[in-house]
């Protein structure tokens, strides 16, 4: 079955300092999907990248960078130099074919960037 | 480019009241439309999810309802709100296949 597990409840750390969300999913599909939303205390969820699983490559995008390696699983999120706007709750999840591409969630993680 | 609105923004109803929130998107057509609720320092739980006008599928069987009544148009329902119905609500559209699903500001719903 689908899952997606994101074991970090919650990350406080000091604004500069790098972080990295954890994100780790189950599937038995060998096309699928993988996201990560960003939810800040607005409430609105942010899309913020899209990888398939037949691009292994890692992608960064200013200070954010994405490692998906299908050998362990996982795709996760670094945030370089954080800054107190990178607080929020960022979610990971999965679509595949066979689930009509619905989105799995995992329970997110709450990043908290003190000044 | 395309937008979701969703509203309201905030709404307080008391038990046993009923509930219209809706939603709807422009700029594109046929899309796929969702109404996630999301419980204080939660994950998103997805309740209703359709494909087209009339096409409602339930992920969980509750005091709540969906309707489509329009391409662009999703509406969640309930007739009588219970305390449990209390949550964040949002409402998120895609295009067909993997595309990733945008949101709507959602609703903070709370039931007295």
């Amino acid at each position: 079955a689908q899952k997606v597990t994101q074991a970090q409840t919650e990350i406080s750390v000091v604004e500069k300092e790098d972080v990295t969300l954890d994100c780790v999913y189950e599937t038995r599909d060998t096309t699928y999907y993988l996201f990560w939303y960003k939810q800040p205390p607005s409430g609105e969820l942010v899309f913020l990248i899209r990888r398939n699983s037949f691009d292994e490559q890692n992608e960064i995008s200013g200070r954010y960078s994405w490692n998906f390696q299908k050998s362990t699983s996982s795709f996760n999120f670094t945030i370089t130099a954080s800054q107190v706007v990178d607080s929020a709750v960022y979610f990971c999840a999965l679509s595949e074919a066979p689930s009509n591409y619905q989105l799995i969630w995992g329970a997110g993680t709450k990043l908290i960037i003190k000044p | 480019s395309q937008t979701i609105h969703q509203w309201p923004a905030t709404l307080v109803q008391p038990v046993g009241s009923p509930l219209s929130l809706e939603c709807t998107v422009e700029g594109t057509s046929n899309p796929n439309l969702y109404w996630y609720r999301q419980a204080a320092g939660r994950g998103l739980q997805l309740l209703f999810y359709s494909v087209g006008i009339g096409q409602i599928s339930s992920e969980v069987p509750q005091n709540l309802s969906a309707s489509r009544p329009q391409d662009r148009q999703f509406i969640l329902s309930s007739k009588k709100l219970l305390l449990s119905d209390s949550g964040f609500y949002l409402c998120a559209w895609t295009q067909q296949g993997p595309d990733p699903a945008f949101f709507g500001q959602g609703t903070r719903l709370t039931v007295v």
